[in-house]
């Protein structure tokens, strides 16, 4: 049963716009909420992450909203570059220390 | 610059061969990880290891086998391949667990024909 759920799979932006990938999570007791970056024949990189104390999270260009009650994240590119192009995996984690389950992911294309 | 490595990063084999992926780390992390993923799908967990000498599976059934005889050191072996275990396989580590972030190896592409 699929407790993160991406259901995007694709996503097209122009340069110099706002991204917006959404997530969503079935299981209440996910309390760590992470973002990865994967480029073709890569592994997955880390972007950014929130807890479940905050419900926004900022780190340059990337940010991470968090709505609790509706069960559902976000994350804000601004402004998109074409570099920004690869396919972004939510994850999330019952508990820091336990491993962390992924959605299907979104593959970003942004044009220029 | 890579602190986790995975070899070989593509493997074409022929079925019911035995092959062994690899996985090292150099930062000194207790946790590691194997993700299967098949394009367009999740990153399923399939093993995972708190530490020298512990090994779990994860939550998707794998053939796979795991040893963790060294603190740097993460090998999946497959004893007899087939071609259902076509796939990416990730191998990452941890200090803390995954609400910190993982640092993930550039993957193994294996092809069983």
């Amino acid at each position: 049963d699929q407790q993160v759920k991406q259901n995007s799979p694709s996503l097209s932006v122009q340069e110099g716009r706002i991204s917006i990938l959404n997530c969503d999570y079935t299981n209440s007791m996910f309390d760590y909420f992470l973002w990865y970056k994967k480029y073709p024949a890569e592994g997955p990189t880390f972007l950014i992450s929130i807890s479940s104390i905050k419900d926004k999270n900022e780190d340059g260009r990337f940010t991470v909203f968090l709505n609790k009650s509706a069960k559902h994240l976000s994350l804000h590119i601004v402004p998109s570059q074409p570099g920004d192009s690869a396919v972004y995996f939510c994850a999330a984690s019952a508990n820091s220390g336990y491993a962390l389950n992924f959605g299907k992911g979104t593959s970003l294309l942004v044009t220029p | 610059e890579a602190d986790i490595y995975q070899t070989p990063r593509y493997l074409v084999i022929g079925t019911g061969k035995k092959i062994t992926l690899e996985c090292s780390q150099t930062m000194g992390h207790d946790k590691m990880y194997w993700y299967q993923q098949d394009p367009g799908m999740e990153l399923h967990l399939i093993h995972y290891s708190y530490g020298v000498n512990s090994t779990e599976k994860g939550d998707l059934s794998s053939e796979s086998t795991v040893s963790r005889i060294r603190t740097e050191h993460f090998p999946l072996t497959l004893e007899s391949a087939r071609p259902s275990h076509t796939s990416q396989y990730l191998c990452a580590s941890s200090e803390y667990g995954g609400g910190y972030g993982y640092t993930f190896g550039s993957g193994t592409r294996l092809t069983v024909v």
